[in-house]
């Protein structure tokens, strides 16, 4: 089990420009979450699937953010335009069923806007 | 509200036990509630989670009051590779709240 792998690692990238943020759940796990951890907010929840499905994005910060499923082992969020305000780091996570199974994280993208 | 209350850091001797606690007065019935910890640049990784009984695994053990309005994480014997802030969360409707967590500082 390779775990919930994200790409990249890290980003940098300039007011303005457009980032795509990559997931791959944990396959069989048919929810996924994206999380945004910054030092002020701690982690926030964005938004979370459900067998590809969005459920709730109640938490997506504003319109230049959105986040798609196009199949059960693929994921993106997208900020268009970025901000510096934007800069965190976003975390994606999977999981069977949540109310009695853990989420398992990946190790997460740190985006830095300059 | 969804989210738990902890403190904001805590200390402990390497290889004594740690309890860590978390309030969640106005958990509802339904409501379970899971322990992560996160470590310095990673992932939270998931350390155990229960509903209304007290719960054991290899990692650590949980203790939830009867009244569930509280429970407690408890590592029983603090290494040094368990420095990291540990969270208390109240899964509700899908949704996992993370609050700020308690930093755990583990002295040699």
């Amino acid at each position: 089990d390779a775990g919930v792998i994200q790409s990249p690692r890290h980003e940098v990238t300039e007011m303005g420009q457009e980032v795509t943020l990559r997931c791959k759940p944990i396959s069989g796990h048919d929810y996924l979450f994206w999380y945004r951890q910054t030092m002020m907010r701690g982690l926030e929840l964005l938004i979370y699937f459900n067998n590809n499905v969005p459920i709730d994005d109640s938490g997506m910060p504003e319109d230049r953010f959105s986040a798609k499923m196009p199949n059960a082992s693929f994921s993106t969020l997208k900020i268009q335009p970025s901000e510096p305000r934007d800069s965190a780091v976003y975390f994606c996570a999977s999981s069977h069923p949540p109310s009695d199974s853990p989420l398992h994280f990946g190790n997460g993208t740190r985006l830095t806007v300059t | 509200d969804a989210k738990t209350t902890q403190p904001n850091s805590m200390e402990s001797n390497e290889e004594e036990p740690v309890h860590l606690p978390c309030n969640h007065s106005t958990i509802s019935g339904t409501d379970y509630i899971h322990w992560y910890r996160q470590l310095p640049s990673q992932g939270p990784e998931y350390v155990i989670h229960g509903l209304t009984s007290n719960v054991n695994n290899r990692m650590a053990s949980l203790a939830i009051a009867e009244d569930r309005k509280s429970s407690t994480l408890i590592l029983h014997r603090a290494t040094l590779r368990d420095a990291a802030v540990y969270y208390c969360i109240r899964y509700n409707f899908n949704k996992f709240y993370f609050g700020s967590g308690t930093k755990l500082n583990v002295k040699p």
